[in-house]
């Protein structure tokens, strides 16, 4: 069945460095792919709006020269936390959609820790 | 716009006892209604899906949910719960139209115990 990579699974690094995390759909294209956060013990927010060739769209609130998203190609989406500080500390999660109507797959997550 | 609420954070259970986590749900246009599951440090799996047809569907390992349009509902049930059930449970939207962003509940967490 469809799968979506996440990658890395697990980040620790210092403040005010910039974190690339790549989210690949591995037997399908995906021409849109969703970027999620969520804090501890929290429903998923959704960031932004991944679109192959094209900008992300961003929801309210989430500041897009922090959160930098690429869309290069119909199987890779990334997204660079740049200067990252320790408020930037969550679970972040990438999702894409499989074709089957409204169904999205989900990537297993990556735990940022900012220290 | 639209919102869904898990009215319960926590739901403890023992073993082989029945649950019913329920979801709620707000749209002002037709929406597709999921169930996910989520284990810790893990990504999200779909656990059931309505998009059209029976009000009823069901899971794979025994949960079942049923779309409920008058109450606007879409609660998820199992007679009989395992210790393997323990996980975070989301409920979530998406409309028909336009994009297929979902829109998450808060998570209800179920604590099944031996």
């Amino acid at each position: 069945g469809a799968v979506v990579s996440q990658h890395p699974s697990w980040v620790i690094c210092k403040s005010g460095t910039s974190v690339k995390i790549e989210c690949r759909s591995l037997d399908f294209q995906a021409t849109t792919m969703f970027w999620y956060r969520q804090f501890p013990k929290q429903s998923l927010m959704l960031m932004a709006t991944s679109n192959e060739g094209s900008k992300a769209t961003y929801e309210q609130g989430v500041e897009k020269d922090k959160f930098l998203i690429n869309h290069a190609s119909l199987t890779l989406s990334t997204l660079t936390v740049t200067s990252a500080h320790p408020e930037d500390s969550s679970f972040y999660i990438c999702s894409a959609p499989t074709g089957a109507l409204g169904a999205q797959h989900f990537g297993d997550g990556t735990r940022l820790s900012i220290l | 716009a639209q919102s869904v609420t898990q009215l319960d954070s926590q739901v403890p259970v023992f073993e082989e006892a029945p649950v019913e986590l329920r979801c709620n749900y707000s749209s002002s246009v037709s929406v597709y209604l999921f169930w996910y599951v989520q284990y810790p440090n893990q990504g999200l799996q779909l656990l059931l899906k309505y998009l059209s047809g029976s009000t009823l569907v069901e899971s794979i390992n025994g949960f079942e949910a049923e779309f409920n349009k008058s109450q606007t509902s879409f609660h998820l049930r199992k007679p009989s719960v395992h210790i393997s059930d323990t996980a975070e449970y989301f409920c979530a939207v998406t409309q028909d139209t336009g994009r297929r962003a979902l829109t998450f509940g808060s998570g209800t967490r179920l604590q099944v115990q031996p």
